[in-house]
């Protein structure tokens, strides 16, 4: 069973930082590209970054680029966030999302609120 | 890249068929076949129902279906059932290495 596990998700004053973690089980990891979507609250989604199979692809939305990193570790299948410079419009629920342009499984969301 | 334009709610009664439309541009709903539907309902994660504009994931209903004609896709709910109250996103390959989704709608099951 695919699974896709999101965590890392809290509290922040502006222009702090942030480190979100999506742990994949259930499916060959090292095949697909992975991306971040979030969603504000009450708001609809919005595509943030993805990184292909092997990490040599990464592309951002111009909302966070300079800002944010994708990264992976396909020995420990994992994907991760680093959200530095966090402003209050970055308050969302962040999802991890497989696939290419057509997100197929998703986790369960990890809340980053950005406060002072 | 500007959101797709979906509108912000639909409704139906149970059995009858509701069709949600996603706008786009030449540039993305119109120039790709990647265009896929989203179900979402609340607290829960987003659920593919749709890809490649028309095609169904293993294990999702016959009574979704999805189309495109130019710069608008579309999602038909058929046989409308309790179950099927949810926001529903659309999304598209914009080019250039960018994903845009719609600003969702509402489906209310009357």
């Amino acid at each position: 069973e695919v699974q896709l596990l999101d965590s890392g998700g809290g509290l922040v004053k502006p222009g702090g930082s942030l480190r979100l973690s999506c742990s994949a089980s259930g499916f060959t990891f090292t095949s697909y590209t992975m991306n971040w979507v979030r969603q504000a609250p009450g708001k609809g989604l919005e595509w943030v970054a993805s990184i292909s199979s092997r990490g040599s692809y990464i592309y951002y939305a111009d909302s966070v680029k300079g800002r944010f990193t994708i990264s992976r570790d396909n020995a420990n299948t994992s994907m991760f966030l680093q959200m530095n410079g966090l402003r209050a419009e970055d308050t969302a629920v962040y999802y991890c999302a497989r696939g290419t342009w057509q997100l197929d499984y998703w986790g369960q969301g990890s809340l980053v609120a950005v406060s002072s | 890249q500007s959101a797709l334009t979906q509108p912000p709610s639909a409704s139906g009664s149970p059995g009858q068929s509701v069709t949600i439309s996603c706008t786009g541009t030449s540039s993305d709903v119109g120039a790709y076949k990647y265009v896929s539907w989203y179900q979402e309902h609340p607290g829960k994660a987003p659920k593919l129902i749709i890809y490649e504009v028309s095609k169904r994931p293993s294990g999702v209903t016959a009574r979704f279906s999805g189309s495109k004609s130019g710069n608008t896709a579309s999602l038909t709910v058929s046989g409308l059932q309790a179950e099927d109250e949810a926001d529903y996103y659309c999304s598209s390959y914009a080019g250039n290495n960018n994903l845009v989704f719609g600003g969702g709608t509402k489906l209310t099951v009357l």
